[in-house]
């Protein structure tokens, strides 16, 4: 069964300083991605990260991929209080029967101090 | 149309009620999902459908019936629920091949009383 890890779990941070959050996943997997979501709302699609060594950037976010350590990163840089968020990883496999099973990872919850 | 649509985005039920959820999309996906997702915990797959058919119910309670009328549209049909059963429900949809990754709705809020 895959699983995926996250950490940290919480992670409170002054504006302007970096950080990273970490995804290690348990079974082999092409795809990571990463996801956004606000309190009470659906998710937003952050980044698709398709084979090893991928790399993708957007605005303060920077998310990687090593397959071969199952790891993928979240890099932010100088935070703003508008990073305030929940943050997940997934991690997909197609499934035999059409369609692919999508897991996810328990979530980075995010605070930029003022 | 880019976008996956979902009805209503708030129900609030009564343990002896029969409600359904819709989700519909246009942009020709042929694999749809249903997610659930608790207050601060990530979401959990419940079904998924391949070309109209199920591929996958990951031992949902049968209180919880889904239903794949047409490539467009996906409903959850819910039948007696429980006060735990109360949380976000997201529906995504996917090419099954050619895949370009997942597009989420705005999710329906269930509360049951």
């Amino acid at each position: 069964e895959l699983k995926v890890e996250q950490n940290p779990l919480f992670l409170s941070m002054q504006e302007g300083k970096n950080y990273t959050i970490y995804c290690n996943y348990s079974t082999t997997s092409d795809r990571l991605y990463w996801y956004r979501q606000d309190p009470g709302k659906s998710l937003e699609s952050l980044f698709v990260l398709l084979s090893n060594g991928a790399v993708k950037q957007e605005g303060r976010l920077m998310a990687s991929l090593d397959t071969k350590a199952r790891l993928s990163t979240l890099h932010i840089t100088a935070a703003v209080h508008d990073l305030s968020a929940t943050y997940f990883c997934a991690v997909d496999a197609l499934l035999t029967g059409g369609g692919n099973k999508l897991t996810f990872g328990t979530g980075t919850q995010l605070k930029v101090e003022l | 149309d880019t976008e996956v649509t979902q009805t209503p985005k708030h129900l609030v039920m009564g343990m002896t009620n029969k409600k359904s959820l819709k989700c519909e999309q246009h942009m020709g996906h042929r694999a749809m999902y249903w997610y659930k997702q608790k207050a601060k915990k990530p979401p959990e797959l419940m079904f998924v459908y391949s070309y109209e058919k199920l591929s996958i119910n990951e031992s949902v309670p049968s209180r919880f019936s889904p239903e794949c009328p047409n490539s467009s549209l996906l409903n959850l049909h819910l039948h007696a629920l429980q006060p735990e059963d109360s949380a976000l429900y997201l529906c995504a949809s996917s090419q099954v091949h050619l895949f370009y990754g997942y597009t989420f709705g705005s999710g329906t809020r269930l509360t049951v009383v």
